[in-house]
């Protein structure tokens, strides 16, 4: 069955740098989105994409966060300059069709920022 | 969005059935009831949808209220692998397109034992 998958599983970093968390979607699915849920807490929406752009983000997605789809297959999230609230585990989702919102999540990287 | 109200917590046996419950009181005529889970240490996982009608499939059944304020996921055997936060999310059948984020409560979670 195919899957979202999410590269690295974990991530470490030091405060202030940047980190690039990377994001493969199910081959045929057009709607792409990135979660984030801080340890204990719950799952809360940063950004959709769709058609090579953003489509709604939330109050958390402020500038040093990007998002970009480079290849056709790859689907990444950008922090610029990690601060330590940024811990959390992040999860890419996707979906196919615009009628049904049936969400395919991947299995998520977590990242520390120290 | 029409708000969701789950109980923090249930217990189950293995082997036994279980009802999970999601009241909605201001649920809209074009929302959509989705149930997700997530399993300790994974990302989430869609389990079943339904707009009016009960709904099964391999996972799960969904039971939705005549009058759409309440529905119930129900497990018909939980086995240890069941163990998760269930999450009862509504979104609207006509905000479905290129948006469709899914907003996450706390959800249900679910102990099995064995």
């Amino acid at each position: 069955e195919p899957e979202v998958t999410q590269t690295p599983s974990h991530q470490v970093t030091q405060m202030g740098q940047e980190v690039i968390l990377r994001c493969v979607p199910i081959s045929n699915h057009l709607y792409f989105y990135w979660y984030r849920q801080i340890l204990g807490q719950k799952v809360e929406f940063l950004v959709s994409f769709y058609n090579n752009e953003i489509s709604e983000k939330s109050e958390i997605f402020d500038d040093q966060f990007s998002v970009e789809r480079p290849d056709g297959s790859n689907f990444t999230l950008k922090i610029r300059s990690t601060k330590l609230e940024d811990s959390a585990m992040y999860f890419c989702a996707s979906r196919v069709t615009p009628s049904v919102n049936t969400q395919y999540f991947g299995p998520g990287t977590r990242l520390t920022v120290l | 969005d029409a708000k969701t109200t789950q109980p923090n917590s249930m217990e189950s046996n293995e082997e036994e059935p279980v009802h999970l419950p999601c009241n909605h009181s201001t649920i809209s005529g074009t929302d959509y009831i989705h149930w997700y889970r997530q399993l300790p240490s994974q990302g989430p996982e869609y389990v079943i949808h339904g707009l009016t009608s009960n709904v099964n499939n391999r996972m799960a059944s969904l039971a939705i209220a005549e009058d759409r304020k309440s529905s119930t996921l129900i497990l018909h055997r939980a086995t240890l692998r069941d163990a998760a936060v269930y999450y009862c999310i509504l979104r609207d059948l006509n905000y479905g397109g290129s948006q469709g984020n899914l907003i996450f409560g706390k959800g249900t979670k679910l102990s099995v034992k064995p």
